[in-house]
């Protein structure tokens, strides 16, 4: 069955530090990995997304993610982390369902808290 | 840059009511919209895919009847939940992609129903 972890609840990193959140996924199939962030006064975000290709994805805001696909996994990392980082991260995987469709699933979220 | 305006932001209505939210691109053409729901513990699903002219693809589990998805047009796509119920009350959330990469989201509508 597909499913999508981020095993942290909540990550706690000090302002210019190295941070990583972290994301396991199960598919059947190959899969399409997406990371969104969502800030308290400014809605969802779109950070990245892996389909294909090399397994370093960059995305907005200085993140990038790594596909590593023999430990399932799809960490966001940034080498340096601001204050205005502080917001609830979400992971999802995107997979051929069984029975043909489509189907999305999104992690639970992992909060990260940036100290100055 | 690109916003995506969303209406209402907050709703309430009556059990066996329908609603419609409205998801517009302002300043760019959104060639596709994702509605997804958002539930209290905080996790997001998305409900549906739609492209502009075409028929919404909605992922496995969501009920086309109980959530209809219009796209008519490149700025605006819609979703009307039908003969809500109490269980359908959550945050929904709309988001559209055009030519350039990424995908802009609108702020949300808070759905009660009572």
């Amino acid at each position: 069955a597909q499913s999508v972890a981020q095993p942290e609840d909540q990550v706690n990193v000090a302002e210019g530090n190295p941070l990583t959140v972290k994301c396991t996924y199960s598919v059947s199939g190959n899969p399409y990995l997406f990371w969104y962030v969502q800030y308290p006064n400014r809605g969802l975000q779109f950070l990245l997304k892996y389909i294909t290709g090399d397994n370093l994805v960059k995305g907005s805001y200085g993140f990038e993610a790594e596909f590593n696909k023999s430990q399932t996994s799809f960490h966001l990392k940034k080498p340096s982390a601001l204050v205005s980082d502080s917001a609830l991260y979400f992971c999802a995987v995107r997979d051929n369902g069984d029975t043909g469709g489509f189907k999305t699933i999104f992690g639970a979220g992992t909060r990260l808290f940036v100290k100055a | 840059g690109a916003v995506v305006s969303q209406h209402p932001s907050r709703v309430i209505c009556k059990s066996g009511t329908s609603v419609k939210i409205e998801c517009r691109s302002l300043d760019f053409q959104a060639t596709t919209m994702f509605w997804y729901r958002q539930f209290p513990k905080q996790s997001l699903m998305l409900m549906a895919t739609s492209n502009e002219g075409s028929k919404a693809t909605y992922e496995q589990g969501v009920e086309k009847d109980k959530f209809l998805i219009n796209h008519a047009s490149l700025t605006l796509s819609t979703l009307t939940v039908t003969s809500a119920h109490p269980e359908d009350s959550s945050f929904y959330i709309c988001s559209a992609s055009g030519r350039a990469p990424g995908y802009t989201f609108g702020s949300g509508t808070r759905l009660t129903v009572v």
